[in-house]
């Protein structure tokens, strides 16, 4: 079965710095889709960023990158020129073309200014 | 387009009863899926309906049930409800498969 771990319950980043998330997954397929979801204190869950496994390049949003390594079946997120409304849940998630989506515990990040 | 909604927004039911949550996609978006989120366990995917079909099912117990209807609207329905239950339950929708979710705001179920 797939798995998705965050083990990063929590992060603290200064304003403007960068910061990293890790997340691992544990899958056999060799096609899927891997998701950085982004949940502010008011809850509404928002997709951040998304990769296809079979692109080798690393999916870029803005100020969100991903680190994609398929053979470590790792895809880390980092938030460069941290900003106050990054701070929220993130959440990262698996799926493949035919299942349901497996989400991680998540990692609470904080922005300090 | 406006966004998923979810009714009610906040739930409080007592232990044994039974309740019937509702979310509206994103018009043209013909899937709904159902996750339950709390504290301890985090995201669980509850279930997924496309075009009317349950699609896939998470390892819930059978108290937990959906349906969507023609217009895509779904509803979730817990029966014999326990004090687990309370939790914030979600529903997304998608244009299809492995598509972005869109999540709606949530409706916060507190069991007592």
């Amino acid at each position: 079965a797939q798995t998705v771990t965050q083990s990063q319950p929590e992060m603290s980043v200064q304003e403007a710095e960068t910061v990293t998330l890790s997340c691992t997954y544990d899958t056999s397929e060799s096609d899927y889709y891997l998701f950085w979801y982004k949940q502010p204190p008011s809850r509404q869950m928002i997709l951040v960023i998304r990769q296809e496994a079979y692109k080798q390049q690393n999916a870029t949003e803005n100020r969100f990158s991903v680190n994609f390594q398929k053979a470590a079946k790792s895809f880390s997120l980092k938030i460069s020129d941290s900003q106050l409304g990054d701070a929220a849940m993130y959440f990262c998630a698996y799926q493949n073309r035919d299942d349901k989506i497996i989400f991680g515990k998540g990692t609470r990040l904080h922005i300090l200014p | 387009k406006a966004g998923v909604t979810q009714t009610p927004r906040y739930l409080i039911k007592t232990r044994g009863q039974q309740v019937t949550l509702s979310c509206s996609p994103i018009s043209g978006h013909r899937s709904v899926s159902w996750y339950q989120q709390t504290p301890g366990q985090g995201l669980q995917f509850l279930f997924e309906y496309f075009s009317e079909t349950q699609r896939n099912k998470g390892n819930f117990p059978g108290r937990f049930s959906g349906r969507q209807f023609s217009n895509s609207r779904s509803e979730m329905n817990v029966s014999t409800l326990e004090l687990g239950d309370s939790a914030l339950y979600l529903c997304a929708s998608s244009a299809g498969r492995a598509g972005e979710q869109y999540f709606g705001p949530g409706t916060r179920l507190t069991v007592t």
